[in-house]
């Protein structure tokens, strides 16, 4: 079992550029969490997936930043314009509903430069 | 507002001391209380839920809901549980079931 799987691990990117993040969950997981984590915090809920349906997107900056989970397994998680700002590390987590426990993944740590 | 504090944001002890971790959290109902960590190079991982009234590696963490607290203890540090450790609080599924993370409090075991 490989667990939840990110990618890329790395982007450094120029600010004003798009870029994509890709999360694939545990196998049979129909909960889908993206967290933000910037240095010295914990992490921050962006956005709650329940199969492809976003039950909680209240902290998503939907300025610059899109998510979608089509057919309810892999995500990807979006941010156009980046700004310096958004450097920081995003999470992607799985769980089954109604389930405590989230699974991780390593984490995608953006530079915008 | 729920809210979860971790006042410490280093805490480094010697080999075989008492360690103390830590976690207040503001909440109006019954939350769910859980402790993350995070070893060098690794994903973040459950290491203890309040529910579970568990001991997991010499952990415990016992929910104290006059003083809201979940402070988490261990009687002798041992240096592989230097880490990252985060308190998380959960409101139950049906109002939302968001996990909320302290800041996080960095363990180091000293030899």
């Amino acid at each position: 079992e490989a667990g939840v799987v990110q990618s890329p691990r790395y982007k450094i990117i120029e600010k004003k550029q798009p870029v994509a993040f890709w999360c694939n969950p545990i196998s049979g997981h129909n909960t889908l969490y993206w967290y933000l984590q910037n240095l010295g915090q914990g992490p921050e809920l962006l956005i709650r997936y329940e199969n492809e349906e976003a039950v909680d997107d209240s902290q998503l900056p939907k300025d610059r930043f899109s998510a979608e989970r089509l057919k309810g397994v892999d995500s990807t998680l979006k941010i156009q314009p980046a700004e310096l700002g958004d450097s920081a590390v995003y999470l992607c987590a799985s769980s089954l509903i109604g389930v405590n426990e989230q699974f991780f993944g390593p984490g995608t740590r953006l530079t915008v430069l | 507002a729920q809210r979860v504090t971790q006042p410490e944001k280093l805490l480094s002890v010697f080999k075989g001391a008492p360690v103390e971790l830590k976690c207040n959290y503001s909440y109006s109902g019954s939350p769910e209380l859980f402790w993350y960590v995070q070893y060098s190079r690794q994903r973040l991982q459950l290491l203890l839920r309040h529910i579970s009234r568990e001991s997991i590696k010499g952990f415990t963490a016992d929910l104290n809901k006059g003083e809201t607290s979940f402070h988490l203890k261990k009687p002798f540090a041992q240096e592989e549980d230097s880490a990252m450790y985060y308190c998380a609080l959960r409101a139950p599924h049906n109002q939302g079931g968001k996990l909320i993370f302290g800041q996080g409090t960095e363990l180091s075991v000293k030899p």
